[in-house]
C-alpha cells in the first residue's frame, strides 16, 4: 500500500532558529499534500494544503510567513517553522494522496514529527 | 466552529466487550466518513470509512453505523481486545481531492 514517510520523527531546537519537517511519498506520485498540527490530546488541526507546482492554500489562523511550505516535486512536500517559539511546540503530522487508489480518495498519515522548542 | 462533533471523549471497555463511539456533523455536502485509529507517537491509520448512500459497514470487529436524517455515524467494536486501546477519531469529507474534519478522538482503554 501507499507509504508516506515524514522525517524527523522528532526534533529538539533552540527558541529562535528554524525547523525543517520533511513528507515523502515512497511509492506513489503525491499531487496534493496536507499539514496538519495535532496538540496533546487534541485533534488534528489542518494547517495548510499544498499542490505541487503551486503555492499552497493555508487554513485561516496559520501564519504562512512562520510556516513555510514547500512542495515542489510530486513526492516530496516541505514544512518549515521559522523563527520557533516555545508554542509552536506540538506534533505535525503531514497527509499525501495517491491519485491512482480508490480506498479512502487515497490519502495517507505520515508517522508525524514531534517539535520540542526549548 | 466544529465540523464534526466525537463523543465520548474516552472510554473504558472490558476486554470481549462492545466499544461504541459516536460522531455528529452539520454539513450536509460531507460525501465520506473515515474512522481513523491512532497510536501515540504515530500518525493515523486509516480503520473503515463509509460513503451517506450506505446504513451500515461491517470489517470484521469494525462496524460504522450511519444514520443520514439524523447526520450521526457511530463505530462499533466488538470483541474488542486490549490491543484495541488507542485513540480513534472520526472524519468527514466532501468531494474528492479535498481536507478532512476531524472529531475532537475518543481514547479508548480495553482492560484485559
Amino acid at each position: 500500500g501507499a507509504v508516506v514517510s515524514q522525517h524527523p520523527s522528532w526534533v529538539i531546537c533552540k527558541s529562535g532558529t528554524s525547523v525543517k519537517i520533511e513528507c515523502r511519498s515512497l511509492d506513489f506520485q503525491a499531487t496534493t499534500m496536507f499539514w496538519y498540527r495535532q496538540f496533546p490530546k487534541q485533534s488534528l488541526m489542518l494547517m495548510a494544503t499544498s499542490n505541487e507546482g503551486s503555492k499552497a492554500t493555508y487554513e485561516q489562523g496559520v501564519e504562512k510567513d512562520k510556516f513555510l511550505i514547500n512542495h515542489a516535486s510530486l513526492t516530496l512536500s516541505t514544512l518549515t517553522v521559522t523563527s520557533a517559539h516555545p508554542e509552536d511546540s506540538s506534533f505535525y503530522i503531514c497527509s499525501a494522496r495517491d491519485p491512482t487508489a480508490l480506498l479512502n480518495y487515497g490519502y495517507t498519515f505520515g508517522s508525524g514529527t514531534r517539535l520540542t522548542v526549548v | 466552529q466544529q465540523q464534526v462533533k466525537q463523543s465520548p471523549q474516552s472510554l473504558i471497555v472490558q476486554k470481549g466487550g462492545i466499544s461504541i463511539i459516536n460522531c455528529a456533523y452539520e454539513n450536509t455536502a460531507f460525501d465520506y466518513f473515515p474512522w481513523y485509529q491512532q497510536f501515540p507517537g504515530k500518525g493515523p491509520a486509516l480503520l473503515i470509512a463509509i460513503r451517506p448512500d450506505v446504513s451500515e459497514k461491517k470489517e470484521g470487529r469494525f462496524t460504522i453505523s450511519f444514520n443520514k436524517s439524523a447526520k450521526q455515524f457511530s463505530l462499533h467494536i466488538m470483541d474488542s481486545q486490549p490491543g484495541d486501546s488507542a485513540t480513534y477519531f472520526c472524519a468527514a469529507s466532501m468531494g474528492n481531492f479535498n481536507k478532512f474534519y476531524f472529531g475532537s478522538g475518543t481514547k479508548l482503554n480495553v482492560k484485559p
